[in-house]
Order: structure tokens, then sequence, then C-alpha cells
């Protein structure tokens, strides 16, 4: 069974413009969240999808935002880059639907350098 | 909101050995659910053990196991007979159980931990 995928695994952007990541769940996860991981901060919740809605959203600006399509993969967009967003971007996809607390699957992450 | 603190940034300990990462966490909830996971420097993360708050018996599996204090809020992680594979940072995770199923997880900032042959 393939695990969680993330593309591209490393990119390069100057401040200003903007970047679409892509990330493909483990099949048959409908939940999918999005980290932001710097060695200062750690790994800040971005949001969280599932059936296609965003379910929840954590304290970033609006230039971060996401979509999850039928067959749950998500992508995550930033625009107007600013160097501070230079991060190591985790996707992680689980089965839960319910309330039973479950294990995040992660992908690889996505490397954004930000000039 | 939640918080959860690893005021350890950083560990080393001796092949074989036994080592213990401390976590702490700070909720209004009653029902939870407590992670540890593992992000060798390959960055994949792993989960290692889960807690569900509602158990008072401590997780275990195989070398990995928790000491869950609940009203003390403290969540710590022991690796007995450290390996060099264990090398990795480590993220103690909080999620608590929502009715409508949403997940947010919160993370610490990790405990950076070094395996020494």
């Amino acid at each position: 069974k393939a695990g969680v995928t993330q593309t591209p695994r490393y990119l390069i952007k100057t401040r200003g413009q903007q970047v679409t990541l892509s990330c493909s769940p483990i099949s048959g996860h409908r939940s999918v969240s999005w980290y932001q991981q710097t060695p200062g901060q750690g790994l800040q919740f971005l949001f969280e999808y599932f059936s296609e809605t965003q379910r929840n959203k954590g304290n970033f600006p609006g230039r971060f935002s996401g979509r999850q399509f039928s067959n749950s993969r998500s992508e995550m967009n930033v625009s107007t880059l600013e160097l501070g967003d230079s991060a190591l971007y985790l996707c992680a996809s689980s089965l839960t639907t319910g309330t039973s607390g479950g294990e995040l699957f992660f992908g690889e992450g996505s490397r954004l350098t930000v000039l | 909101a939640q918080t959860v603190t690893q005021s350890q940034p950083e560990m080393s300990v001796q092949e074989a050995e036994t080592v213990t990462l401390s976590c702490t966490y700070d909720t209004s909830e009653n029902n939870y659910y407590l992670f540890w996971y593992k992000q060798p420097p390959s960055r994949q993360m792993i989960l290692v053990i889960r807690q569900e708050a509602y158990k008072q018996q401590n997780a275990t599996e195989n070398r990995f196991s928790v000491n869950f204090q609940k009203a003390a809020k403290s969540f710590s992680l022991k690796i007995s007979d450290s390996q060099l594979g264990d090398t990795a940072m480590y993220f103690c995770a909080f999620m608590k159980e929502s009715p409508g199923g949403y997940q947010k997880v919160t993370f610490g900032t990790g405990t950076k931990l070094q395996v020494i042959p």
C-alpha cells in the first residue's frame, strides 16, 4: 500500500511568488491535514480537510489556503510568499472519521525555500 | 487552546541504555489522545506510541513505554535498550476528541535524541 506522497519534494521561490503543494493520501484515507515545520516553531497546524470540506484551520494568514478533491488528494497554496514562509510543509492523512483519535500518516514533506 | 511543552530540546544516550523524554500539556478537556511521533533524519514522521486519556494503564510498544499522569498532565516516553536507529526528533502530540470528528493535533517543539555508539 502506497504511503502519503507529497510533491514537489524541494522547491525554491522568490518573495512575492506563489506556490502550490500537492499531497496524495493513503488509499482510503479521507482526512488530510497540513503542517508547517520550522526549527524554531516546531509543527504548526495549517488546516484539515475531510470529504472536500475544510473542517478546521490553524492561525495562519489568508495567504495560506488549501483544498481537497473528490479523490481525497489535497493541495495547499501560499500566495505572496515571504521569507518567513521557508519551511518544511508536511501533509498527513488519517482514517479517522469520528471520535477515535486516529494515527496520522505523514508524507516526507515539501521543503520550500523563499529567497 | 491546548499547549504541549517539551522542555528538553536535545538529549543523548549511550547505546543499550534507557532514556526518558518529557512532555507536559495543558488542557481543560477530559477525553483526548496523546501521541509520541518519531522523525528520523530522513524526515518522514511515524507514530511511536499512543495513549487514550480514559485508559489508566500506560501504553507499551516493545522498547517504548509511556508514563501517563493525567492529573499532572504529564506524558513521558521511555526508550529502553536504546539503538542507533532511535536517533531522531521526537514529538509529543495532543489531540482532543471531537464530536465533529475534525482533527487538530497540537505538537510540542520536539526533542532531538542522539544515540551514541
